[in-house]
């Protein structure tokens, strides 16, 4: 079974500063891994996504993500933190088990920015 | 685009109330899902279906129905709500071919059980 940890469920940065929020994953085939972002009552949206194809993968409001097999990590950076980055952020690889699709999601960490 | 739509966006229910949460998608997708959030554990998968007339069960179906008689609409049934079932619910969906086919989401279900 695939599964993934997003260490640190909260994390405070100063505008302007580098976003780091780390994702590892756990699978026993190549992974298909996603970053969503949830802005207040709001649904999920789509960052990014790693399909086996480059292994730094570059999402929307400059964000993006390296794919490290050796270190099954998938971590999501920006290098400069905007108010409107401040959401809660989600991690998820596909799980492919007897034929469904379904994304297996972490806990989620909640990106604050200071001012 | 409308995507996917899911109603109501709130409800209150009370315990061993029965409701249904509309989920529509206009993108013939064949897969859809739901899953509820709650607090400090993402999202789990309720229930899923690959075409009109298959469903089956996700991580956490207990309490939940849903059925697929059009490859647009999925609703999902709560039969007796119960407290427990206070989350919110996303409906999603995204073509089958492709493991790497992005997911799409509504923009969310807030069901609180008093």
């Amino acid at each position: 079974a695939q599964s993934v940890t997003q260490l640190g469920s909260h994390v405070s940065v100063s505008e302007g500063a580098l976003v780091l929020l780390r994702c590892n994953y756990s699978s026993s085939v190549p992974p298909y891994l996603f970053w969503y972002v949830q802005y207040p009552n709001q649904g999920l949206q789509l960052l990014l996504k790693y399909t086996s194809a480059a292994t730094l993968v570059k999402g929307i409001n400059g964000f993006e993500a390296e794919f490290k097999k050796s270190e099954t990590s998938f971590h999501l950076t920006k290098p400069s933190a905007h108010m409107s980055d401040a959401a809660e952020y989600f991690c998820a690889v596909i799980t492919m088990d007897t034929g469904r699709r379904a994304l297996t999601f972490g806990s989620g960490t909640r990106l604050q920015v200071q001012p | 685009n409308a995507g996917v739509t899911q109603t109501p966006k709130f409800q209150v229910l009370k315990t061993g109330q029965s409701m249904t949460l509309q989920c529509a998608q206009d993108m013939n997708h064949e897969y859809m899902s739901w899953y509820r959030q709650d607090p400090g554990m993402g999202l789990r998968l309720i229930h899923y279906s690959v075409g009109a007339g298959i469903t089956d069960q996700g991580e956490v179906p207990n309490g939940y129905n849903v059925s697929r008689s059009t490859t647009e609409d999925f609703p999902l049934r709560l039969l007796s709500a119960a407290p427990s079932q206070t989350s919110v619910y996303f409906c999603a969906s995204s073509p089958l071919q492709g493991s790497g086919n992005t997911i799409y989401f509504g923009e969310g279900s807030w069901l609180t059980v008093v």
